[in-house]
């Protein structure tokens, strides 16, 4: 089974606040892939990144960085400097080799950025 | 850039109608999904289609149908709609294999009265 767990349900932040967003998963598969996702008010579903059980490394990206560890099976999302913009709902989610990689998303983490 | 377009943003509907959803890409993308998102839950998959004709059950198909008879169409068919199957349903492709990442649509928010 797979299971990916936000615990986090709202953030709120002021803007030019520092926010991570966590995401801790479950799988028994070698070889998977985690990936984030944002879902601003109008609704689709933008991808932000993915990463493979094989790589560790960190990554950032402008404002964005994300930090994966395989010891604690979490793949954690930080939004820096966050801007009103950044409001939005943020998906983390699994794929597995086992599973014909079907993504299992997480219940949502959602941001509110104040000005 | 995928586009992945669903037919309506919004609809409303009556309990017992049959309700299609359509959902059409313009990437020649494989994969197609459909998932509703409901707060708390996430996103859940409905079915999914590896190639034209072909469909497999996700994890809450009952309900539901799906007819892809195009490779850019994947329908989702409430046979008999139910109030609990009000909801935003997404479409998603995907090209390749399951290290890719999902295309979505905008969505379409279903309300069954």
């Amino acid at each position: 089974a797979q299971k990916v767990t936000q615990a986090q349900t709202e953030i709120s932040v002021v803007e030019k606040e520092d926010v991570t967003l966590d995401c801790v998963y479950e799988t028994r598969d070698t070889t998977y892939y985690l990936f984030w996702y944002k879902q601003p008010p109008s609704g689709e579903l933008v991808f932000l990144i993915r990463r493979n059980s094989f790589d560790e490394q960190n990554e950032i990206s402008g404002r964005y960085s994300w930090n994966f560890q395989k010891s604690t099976s979490s793949f954690n999302f930080t939004i820096t400097a966050s801007q009103v913009v950044d409001s939005a709902v943020y998906f983390c989610a699994l794929s597995e080799n086992d599973n014909d990689y079907k993504l299992s998303f997480g219940a949502g983490t959602t941001v509110t950025v104040r000005a | 850039d995928v586009k992945v377009t669903q037919s309506s943003r919004y609809l409303v509907k009556r309990t017992g109608e049959k309700v299609f959803l359509e959902c059409v890409q313009d990437m020649d993308h494989e994969n197609m999904f459909w998932y509703r998102q409901d707060p708390g839950l996430g996103l859940r998959l409905i079915y999914f289609s590896y190639d034209v004709k072909m469909k497999e059950k996700g994890d809450i198909p009952e309900g539901y149908s799906v007819s892809r008879e195009k490779k850019e169409r994947f329908s989702l068919i409430l046979e008999s709609a139910s109030t609990n199957q009000t909801s935003m349903y997404l479409c998603a492709t995907r090209q390749g294999a399951g290290n890719q990442p999902q295309h979505f649509g905008d969505g379409t928010r279903l309300s069954i009265l």
